[in-house]
């Protein structure tokens, strides 16, 4: 069964850093795309970083190009997100997805709440 | 950036109705996708390429579209299809959503 576990948001002032992490389980996890999306309370889905098999490859949203670093380590099946000089526009919820069959993101994490505090 | 603008943002249907959402790209894209959120759960894929329902999805629903217009509907709806309803692109970067429909039981 495929599992997608984000971890590691919180409450963070204005201006300091979180990392978020995604552990995949029940796939291939490096023969895979990862990526990156958001919601703001209340509001919709914003892709936010997408990162290519070997992480040799980055792709970011203007908003956070710059601040945000998308890696992943395929030892571990593991994804991440580093969020550096955080503003309050980042409070959103974030889920880790992949598109694992077709040509549509097949399977979302539960998503990780950030909360940032000015 | 290739903006999706859904229309209505929000509606009610009464069960048997017909539902019917409309999504507008700012350029033209080659497919638009169509993804499921319940309050409080990840979204969901439902419709893809345009028209194909992801397995599992119920045939009441279809879409359709070219181009910049793009259409989601329910031939009739049923409770459990209240939910908000997100159009995307990813023929352009960056991908983008559209602000979503909500649906709601009338």
């Amino acid at each position: 069964e495929v599992q997608l576990v984000e971890s590691g948001g919180g409450l963070v002032q204005s201006g300091r850093s979180l990392k978020l992490t995604c552990v995949a389980s029940g796939f291939t996890f490096d023969n895979y795309w990862m990526t990156w999306i958001r919601q703001a309370p209340g509001k919709g889905l914003e892709w936010v970083a997408s990162i290519t098999f070997s992480g040799g490859n980055t792709f970011y949203a203007d908003s956070v190009r710059g601040r945000f670093t998308i890696s992943r380590d395929n030892a571990k099946s593991t994804l991440y997100l580093q969020m550096n000089s955080l503003r309050s526009e980042d409070t959103a919820t974030y889920y880790c997805t992949f598109v694992y069959g077709g040509s549509y993101f097949d399977y979302w994490g539960q998503g990780v709440m950030v909360t940032v505090s000015s | 950036e290739i903006v999706l603008t859904q229309s209505p943002t929000t509606m009610a249907a009464s069960p048997g109705e017909k539902v019917s959402i409309t999504c507008r790209a700012s350029s033209s894209v080659g497919y638009v996708y169509w993804y499921q959120q319940k309050s409080g759960a990840s979204p969901k894929p439902w419709i893809y390429e345009t028209s194909k329902l992801v397995s599992g999805v119920p045939d009441r629903f279809s879409g359709s579209g070219s181009g910049t217009s793009f259409s989601f509907t329910i031939s009739s709806m049923e409770t459990e299809d209240a939910a908000t309803y997100y159009c995307h692109q990813w023929s352009g970067t960056p991908w983008t959503f559209g602000g979503g429909t909500k649906l709601e039981l009338k």
